[in-house]
């Protein structure tokens, strides 16, 4: 199986700040990697598809970046409605594994 | 529009059978272009891949690891939906269950996502 490590597990922000977030894999995946945010009783949202294809509807705000091993999640400036937790996931292979999660929260 | 339509128990008894039921609109059970996939969620595990079906010329299926055993996942063609039945479940299985479609086009990213059904496993 492939491993994710994603980092830092959370994450403490400003409205208007730039983040990033990283996700390692344990093996090349070339650029099967993809971001969701997670709100409390919402289901997962899709972000960001292939490393870096913003899917249909996000802002512009956010981007990705990276491919084989190593792959970053950028906010540009921070609003109120990005507070939650987001995960990388690969889609190389089966099973499709995601990173452990990172609670982005207002500082 | 793809919408996805979740079904099933709340609460289950540990060691009977989990069955969920996830409804799809918008797109077929059986496309070529597409996986269907059951996810879950829980404090403990964060957000765990369990499965998934996709049709190409025949059903195919792929398992997690840790729920192989005891899972099946089953496509039903005539009324678009997809079940999931998890076997003989404990405490451990206590999670938020999302279904999920992973389209190709999108490098087989989850674009489309149940609303997602607590399931809790307690006597």
């Amino acid at each position: 199986d492939i491993q994710m490590t994603q980092s830092p597990s959370s994450l403490s922000a400003s409205v208007g700040d730039r983040i990033t977030i990283t996700c390692r894999t344990s093996h090349n995946i070339r650029t099967y990697l993809n971001w969701y945010q997670h709100k409390p009783g919402e289901a997962p949202k899709l972000l960001i598809y292939a490393a870096s294809s913003l899917q249909s509807g996000v802002p512009l705000r956010f981007s990705g970046s990276g491919s084989g091993t190593d792959f970053t999640l950028t906010i540009s400036s921070l609003q109120p409605e990005d507070f939650a937790t987001y995960y990388c996931q690969q889609s190389y292979n089966a099973p499709h594994t995601f990173g452990q999660g990172t609670k982005l929260e207002i500082k | 529009q793809v919408q996805l339509q979740q079904s099933g128990p709340g609460l289950v008894k540990p060691s009977q059978t989990l069955s969920l039921t996830c409804a799809i609109s918008g797109d077929f059970v059986s496309t070529t272009s597409a996986a269907w996939n059951w996810i879950r969620q829980s404090p403990s595990r964060g957000l765990e891949w369990l499965g998934r079906t996709y049709y190409r010329s025949r059903w195919y299926f792929d398992y997690a690891v840790s729920v192989k055993s005891r899972m099946t996942i089953s496509p039903d063609t005539s009324k678009s939906q997809i079940s999931l039945h998890l076997t003989s479940v404990t405490p451990e299985d206590s999670a938020v269950y999302y279904c999920a479609r992973a389209y190709y086009d999108s490098w087989s990213a989850f674009d489309y996502w149940g609303q997602g059904t607590r399931v809790t496993v307690s006597s």
